[in-house]
């Protein structure tokens, strides 16, 4: 079974531009979740999308958003990148429901690497 | 909100010892649940242990155990007989019960563990 692939495995922008990152999610998971893991600061939520909508969204600006596609697959998009931007975005996958399994129903991707300079 | 509370950023053991990482969480939820997730250097997350906030009888997986103390909010990780493969972040998550849906995550900022030949 393919895990959750997140793609690209890095990324390097200028500050102002866009970023766009791809997470495609577990077969039969509905759910995806956004992370951003930077230096010091742990896993700090994003964003989760179940069945193509947001489900709800951490502290952070507006120009993160990001969607889901019917075929569950998700992006996370930012806009105006600053240099604290720079983190690792870590996306997860988890089924409807509360399902039980050796990981819970959560699966995590290897993540983005997203600089800033 | 909910927040979540390592307050040991880094930790050390003698490989074959025994190790305990700590983490506190606040909430006003009464049903939730708690997890412990490790995070090599290859990134991925990868689900140690998991508690239910219902269940008073504390978790245990092999050599990973949990000391769960819901009036105190504290849900302490315990490594016996650590081997040099446990060196990773580990970090503490709680998830309020969303009822049908998994719902995101709450991470704390992780506690670097270290084992020594």
């Amino acid at each position: 079974e393919a895990g959750v692939t997140q793609s690209p495995t890095h990324l390097i922008k200028t500050r102002g531009q866009q970023a766009t990152l791809r997470c495609s999610p577990i077969s039969g998971h509905t759910s995806v979740y956004w992370y951003q893991q930077a230096l010091g600061l742990g896993l700090q939520f994003l964003l989760w999308y179940d069945e193509g909508e947001e489900r709800n969204r951490g502290n952070f600006p507006p120009r993160f958003s990001g969607r889901q596609f019917p075929n569950y697959s998700s992006e996370l998009n930012v806009n105006a990148l600053e240099l604290e931007d720079s983190a690792l975005y870590l996306c997860a996958s988890s089924p409807w429901g509360t399902a039980h399994g050796s990981n819970y129903g959560y699966t995590f991707g290897s993540g983005t690497r997203l600089t800033v300079v | 909100a909910q927040t979540v509370t390592q307050s040991q950023p880094e930790m050390s053991v003698q490989e074959a010892e025994t190790v305990t990482l700590s983490c506190t969480y606040d909430t006003s939820e009464s049903d939730y649940y708690l997890f412990w997730y490790k995070q090599p250097p290859s990134r991925q997350m990868i689900l140690v242990i998991r508690q239910e906030a219902y269940k008073q009888q504390n978790a245990t997986e092999n050599r990973f155990s949990v000391n769960f103390q819901k009036a105190a909010k504290s849900f302490s990780l315990k490594i016996s007989d650590s081997q040099l493969g446990d060196a990773a972040m580990y970090f503490c998550a709680y998830r309020r019960n969303y009822g049908g849906s998994q719902g995101n995550l709450i991470f704390g900022k992780g506690t670097k563990l270290s084992v020594k030949p």
